[in-house]
């Protein structure tokens, strides 16, 4: 089991530039998750997807956008970058709804710059 | 909205030593579990414990320990016998309330450094 991936690893982009955040997971989660972690503000979440289907906001969802391709996979979209989206990126998945005890398990992050 | 709070932004503590770490948090949840992650410096982030808030014991992991008061909103995190693998930045994680335990919120984050 690979668990979370994401790609890539790094990125840098301009203003203005447009990425896409790839995100998949194997362990045939429901939930999948995108946060944003910078210096002295722990994880804020971007956006989550209960299920295959759903979508929705989480605390910091401006400028952004989401797809839940399918089951395994979570894509993060910036369509305009400007230099407030530099942050790192961590995707994060999670077994069921309903079940309180599970955890999220997390990828390996992407460091974004936006010059 | 529901807040997490993580009192200690930098901690040190001595190799072999017992180090504890604080979160209050604040949510509106009946039934719920609380985490804490911790984020060595390779970025990944790794479960170090849960607590489930119906139970009255607190949890541990070999050697990390809650001390949990429900009551209160306090759920710290004491690491016994500190290894310098234990150097990393600590998160405590409570569910986002409102039907919202499909959403976690963290601290910002307690940096802890074991010296030798």
């Amino acid at each position: 089991n690979a668990g979370v991936t994401q790609t890539p690893k790094f990125q840098v982009l301009k203003t203005g530039q447009s990425m896409t955040l790839q995100c998949a997971q194997d362990m045939n989660h429901n939930s999948m998750y995108w946060y944003r972690q910078d210096p002295g503000m722990g994880l804020r979440l971007i956006y989550y997807s209960a299920s295959e289907g759903t979508t929705d906001k989480g605390e910091v969802p401006n400028g952004y956008n989401v797809s839940r391709l399918n089951k395994r996979e979570f894509s993060l979209r910036l369509e305009s970058a400007a230099p407030s989206q530099t942050s790192v990126y961590f995707c994060a998945s999670r077994k069921a709804r309903g079940h309180h005890e599970d955890e999220q398990f997390f990828g390996p992050g992407t460091r974004l710059t936006v010059l | 909205a529901q807040t997490v709070t993580q009192s200690q932004p930098e901690m040190s503590v001595q190799e072999a030593e017992t180090v504890t770490l604080s979160c209050t948090y604040d949510t509106s949840e009946n039934n719920y579990y609380l985490f804490w992650y911790k984020q060595p410096p390779s970025r990944q982030m790794i479960l170090v414990i849960r607590q489930e808030a119906y139970k009255q014991q607190n949890a541990t992991e070999n050697r990390f320990s809650v001390n949990f008061q429900k009551a209160a909103k306090s759920f710290s995190l004491k690491i016994s016998d500190s290894q310098l693998g234990d150097t990393a930045m600590y998160f405590c994680a409570s569910p986002a309330g409102q039907g919202g335990s499909e959403k976690l919120v963290f601290g910002k984050g307690t940096k802890l450094t074991v010296n030798p």
